[in-house]
């Protein structure tokens, strides 16, 4: 496995204001993927974090409210911009790490918003 | 499509066997199981390639049944450490890294 590590770990933001999330990870890695879970919820994905290029976002989730920005193999950040109440949840990167099978994909530690 | 988890939840007591289900409607090349306890990210637990292969380590274990679409999660001889929510993640025949999860298990199991 890698060790993924996330700045902020938990933040309290004020409504209408923007937060910018970090996703490390120790090794370089094939792919990185930012998801949401709400309270109580599943896991969404939000979108692919392409190195170099545009993200490639799910549907429901737009460019302008989840920059996402992806300049190596081992970094990524999520913006969660002009935030509302509704945005308060988890957000967590996850990472495949090889391109041979089978695959795995983990997570990291998550960071938990709170929008007043 | 999120697949389906089935069932929502389950009581266990220490030393009883579960098996959590897996339903998706559309043809998967993976499923990825995952525990997650509260207040903590998700675990990754294994992963399957569509093959119908088996995996397991220690005394869990999973199944997958590409043909229809399900897979199942064996938890055998539960311990407290077991406790949590279980989900599937599904990703579609493109390979492409995405997963699509279900809407959760969860696990308790009591001395």
């Amino acid at each position: 496995s890698a060790v993924i590590s996330q700045k902020p770990s938990r933040d309290i933001c004020q409504r209408g204001t923007s937060l910018t999330i970090q996703c490390q990870v120790d090794s370089q890695v094939t792919m990185m993927f930012w998801y949401r879970q709400q309270p109580g919820q599943s896991l969404t994905l939000i979108a692919t974090a392409n190195q170099g290029s545009e993200a490639t976002y799910e549907s429901g989730f737009v460019i302008d409210k989840f920059p996402i920005s992806r300049p190596n193999l081992t970094f990524s950040t999520l913006t969660v911009s002009n935030m509302s109440p509704e945005d308060s949840s988890i957000y967590l990167c996850s990472v495949r790490l090889r391109r041979i099978p089978p695959y795995e994909q983990y997570f990291g530690p998550g960071t938990r918003l709170t929008v007043t | 499509q999120q697949p389906v988890q089935s069932p929502q939840a389950v009581i266990l007591r220490e030393g009883e066997d579960a098996v959590i289900n897996c339903s998706s409607s559309k043809a998967l090349y993976s499923v990825h199981w995952y525990r997650q306890k509260h207040g903590e990210a998700p675990v990754f637990l294994m992963i399957l390639l569509k093959g119908g292969e088996q995996k397991g380590h220690e005394k869990i274990s999973a199944s997958f049944n590409e043909k229809k679409q399900q897979s199942s999660l064996y938890l055998t001889a539960s311990q407290l450490s077991y406790s949590g929510t279980y989900f599937c993640g599904t990703q579609g025949t493109s390979n492409t890294g995405k997963l699509i999860f279900g809407q959760g298990t969860t696990l308790q199991v009591k001395p």
